[in-house]
This record gives C-alpha cells, structure tokens and sequence, in this order.
C-alpha cells in the first residue's frame, strides 16, 4: 500500500516533443504529490508539488495532472534540451509519517 | 543560497572498512535524511533524524548506522563496508513545516573493492 509505481523507466523523445510521465499509487491517504528533477552529477531538486484539491498544476513548462479517482498523477514537460534529466515522482500522507515514498524514477533525454 | 552540503563526492574504500560519510546543511533544519539512489530502484531511505541526538530507521538500516551530535551535521557510518553498498548516497534536509519538502546534496558516490 505504500508503493509508487513510476513509468517509463527511460524515455527518449524528439524537441517539440512532450513528455509525459505517469505515478500511481495506492494508498488513499496520500496528500501531497511531489515531482524532483535529478541532473547528472547533482541531487535531485523539487520541481514542482499538487495536493489532491486540484486537478492539475501548471508552473511555467511543467504540468502535473492529478487524477484523484485512478490515484494516478503525470508529469508533463513543454520540453527543452535543457530538461534532460532524471525524474522522480513520490507521495506522502499522515500514515507514512509525512515522509516521502518515492518512485523509481524515470531518465529523460529530449534529442535536438 | 541554502546548502546541503556532503564533504565527499567520490569514495572508494576496501572491503572491510569502516566508512564515514559527512552532511551538513546551513538551513537550520530540524529533519536529516540519508538515502541511498540505485539505478531502477529509486531512492531508498537509510536512517532520518528528527533532532540532535535523534535518530529513526529507515526502509534499509542494515549495515548502517548514524549520528547526528549537532543541528546541522549529520554522518553515515558503514561499520564495516561490503560490495553491496556500493551506491550513490544522497543527504537531504526539510523544516519541521515542511518536512515531506526536501532540499539534497549532491551526493556521495561510494564504491566499495
């Protein structure tokens, strides 16, 4: 019940593309929804967060679209060269103590 | 611009040996963590502490310990190191307002021989 499922393992797409990463979890108890981006040779840093309140989440050419029902969430990238990077979804709630159960994460590589 | 900030980037030790691995955040952070990233695996979680002298076990404590004797440091002990745990491990920090909010390290790439 405390897993997060996070697909594809590797993604490859063309500039101009957009790509689309996908989360689901389990447990209904989970209220906050974080996205990390990892940069070769860096930790990873919060790139954008929803809670279960709203649908969707936009800031700036990120977009996390977040389907309460289906306890899915994705994250979609109006992408650049620049966003190649790992990415990692996770969730937390008041029965995992507020700490983040992560996603196995999802390597992007936007070709130019 | 607040810091994580892990002493050694890249470590190479032998079998057997006892490995410490250094964090220490500027932020005034309550909440420590260490994870360990393997590829396809995600992050895992170590050990986290609360507060000084605190400490809680993780998902994968085995073959781990910590300490943490001041706000802003904590350390990853590998009492005595195995090819197994090579890896890359991460150190994050979060207040105690946002405590699922991390902020990491760069990492510490660690490969035991």
């Amino acid at each position: 019940q405390q897993q997060v499922k996070q697909s594809p393992q590797s993604l490859i797409v063309q500039k101009g593309g957009i790509p689309i990463i996908n989360c689901a979890y389990e447990n209904t108890a989970f209220d906050y929804f974080p996205w990390y981006q990892q940069f070769p040779g860096k930790g990873p840093a919060l790139l954008i967060a929803i809670r279960p309140d709203v649908s969707e989440k936009k800031e700036g050419r990120f977009t996390i679209s977040f389907n309460k029902s289906a306890k899915q969430f994705s994250l979609h990238i109006m992408d650049q060269p620049g966003d190649s990077a790992t990415y990692f979804c996770a969730a937390s709630g008041w029965d995992s103590n507020y700490q983040l159960i992560w996603g196995a994460g999802t390597k992007l590589i936007i070709k130019p | 611009d607040v810091k994580v900030t892990q002493s050694s980037r890249y470590l190479v030790k032998r079998t057997g040996e006892k490995v410490f691995l250094e964090c220490v955040q500027d932020m005034d952070h309550e909440n420590m963590f260490w994870y360990r990233q393997d590829p396809g695996l995600g992050l895992r979680l170590i050990y986290f502490s609360y507060d000084v002298k605190m400490k809680e076990k993780g998902d994968i404590p085995e073959g781990y310990s910590v300490s943490r004797e001041k706000k802003e440091r904590f350390s990853l002990i590998l009492e005595s190191a195995s090819t197994n745990q090579t890896s890359m491990y991460l150190c994050a920090s979060s207040p105690p307002s946002g405590a699922n909010v991390l902020t990491f390290g760069a990492g510490s790439r660690l490969t035991v021989l």
